[in-house]
């Protein structure tokens, strides 16, 4: 049972560049949440996406977009990027997101270097 | 919104020894998640415990959902339990579907 799968690992990246991150859900799963990981910080929630919508959003710039394809794969894009966008990019995947949630299971992470 | 605070920040063990790491949270929640950080990032599933208590080897979990507060208990430490524990909830009511907020995190150490 593969799980969440997420490319590229690292990426550097100068500012005001755009960058594309990539989330590959775990089987059988169809919702795709994103999270940000400051250095010694929790993740934060960016959005989460359900039948190919943005389904909620957290405190983050028009900056920061998505997209959910048919297959339920998700990418994560941000544009103009800035030195603090400079983080670990964390998918998460669980089934539908009803009131609650299910349990949500993590990618390895995308670990975003902005110079 | 909700807030989430978990205790110790840091702790510091010798190998064999046992610890309890606390999370607390500021309103009712209606899914509470414990995980793993290992050094490369990862965040690794422990518990899935909204309400009630659950075992997996050495490691056990308590949620206390009426008082807002969830134990993990790490028995019988190695070094490879070295690493972050993170408490994550998912609030209850509103439109919070699967959004998890985070604490900051309890960064243990194990010594051998």
């Amino acid at each position: 049972d593969a799980g969440v799968t997420q490319s590229p690992t690292h990426l550097i990246k100068t500012r005001g560049q755009q960058v594309t991150l990539r989330c590959s859900p775990k089987s059988g799963h169809d919702t795709v949440s994103w999270y940000q990981q400051a250095l010694g910080q929790g993740p934060q929630f960016i959005f989460q996406y359900y039948e190919e919508e943005e389904r909620q959003r957290g405190n983050f710039p028009d900056r920061f977009s998505g997209h959910q394809f048919p297959n339920y794969s998700s990418e994560l894009n941000v544009n103009a990027l800035l030195l603090g966008d400079s983080a670990l990019y964390l998918c998460a995947s669980s089934f539908a997101p009803v009131q609650g949630g299910y349990e949500q299971y993590f990618g390895p992470g995308t670990r975003l270097t902005v110079t | 919104g909700i807030q989430v605070e978990q205790s110790p920040p840091d702790l510091i063990l010798q190998e064999g020894a046992n610890s309890t790491l606390r999370c607390n949270f500021s309103d009712s929640v209606n899914n509470l998640q414990w995980f793993h950080q290992n050094p490369w990032g990862q965040l690794i599933n422990l518990f899935y415990i909204p309400s009630g208590t659950k075992q997996n080897g050495r490691l056990s979990a308590t949620t206390v959902a009426t008082e807002r507060y969830s134990l993990l208990y790490i028995s019988s430490s190695q070094t490879t339990d070295s690493g972050v524990y993170f408490c994550a909830v998912v609030a209850a009511g509103g439109t919070s579907y699967g959004k998890l907020t985070f604490g900051q995190g309890t960064i243990l150490t194990v010594h051998p």
